[in-house]
């Protein structure tokens, strides 16, 4: 079955650092861009960055530029984003999706960050 | 960036009647290569996004021909022939074409 899985997210204190990972399986991962998707408690969807196939060009949204940073592992088949600075609005459910024909065919479940003191 | 704008926020419906969603784009989405950069996805209750629509009017794969998408340019509508309980959940529609890529607010549908 074609699937997205995240992992890595917990608690983290404000200026913190948390890596989410997403494995991929039963795709060819190497061929396809990936997001990642946030959603806020109680919120709507937000865009936060985007990968090319190669790892070669990576997209952020404004409020995480400088704080996270999208890559990929392709041997691996797995996704990540290393998030820097964390602050409270960075909570949120951070989806990774994979990008066919510019849209996101297959989500992940999510992995839940809390920044909290 | 692109605003988004959905219409309404909340939507109670009756099964078997059929229903109507706008997204409207502070910006024109038709990219030069012919297709409307605008996308659907539905969020059940305690789920992922799961994709609707694409490019506009183009239904993913599974998705009941009882869900359609059209128009062009700023103006898209997503509409259900029929609704049914299981089309409960919170609709977005989302503009690619470009970044930050941004999402609508959301419309809440619900069983009257």
């Amino acid at each position: 079955e074609v699937q997205l899985v995240e992992s890595g997210g917990g608690l983290v204190q404000p200026g913190g650092s948390l890596r989410l990972s997403c494995a991929a399986s039963e795709f060819i991962f190497n061929k396809y861009s990936m997001r990642w998707v946030r959603q806020a408690p109680g919120k709507g969807l937000e865009w936060v960055a985007s990968i090319n196939p190669d790892g070669s060009e990576e997209y952020y949204v404004d409020f995480v530029k400088g704080r996270f940073t999208v890559s990929r592992d392709n041997a691996k088949n797995s996704l990540y984003l290393q998030m820097n600075s964390l602050r409270a609005e960075d909570t949120a459910v951070y989806y990774c999706a994979r990008l066919s024909n510019h849209v996101c065919d297959i989500w992940g479940q999510g992995a839940t960050v809390t920044v909290s003191s | 960036d692109i605003v988004m704008t959905q219409s309404p926020l909340s939507l109670p419906v009756t099964p078997g009647e059929p229903a109507s969603i706008s997204c409207r784009s502070s910006q024109g989405l038709f990219h030069s290569n012919g297709y409307n950069c605008l996308d659907w996805y539905l969020q059940k209750p305690g789920q992922p996004p799961q994709l609707l629509i694409y490019l506009g009017s183009n239904r993913a794969s599974g998705v009941p021909d009882r869900f359609s998408g059209s128009g062009s340019g700023t103006d898209f509508t997503l509409k259900i022939s029929r609704v049914e309980a299981d089309d409960v959940g919170i609709y977005y529609c989302m503009q690619h074409l470009q970044v930050p890529l941004t999402f609508g607010q959301g419309t809440r549908l619900e069983i009257k």
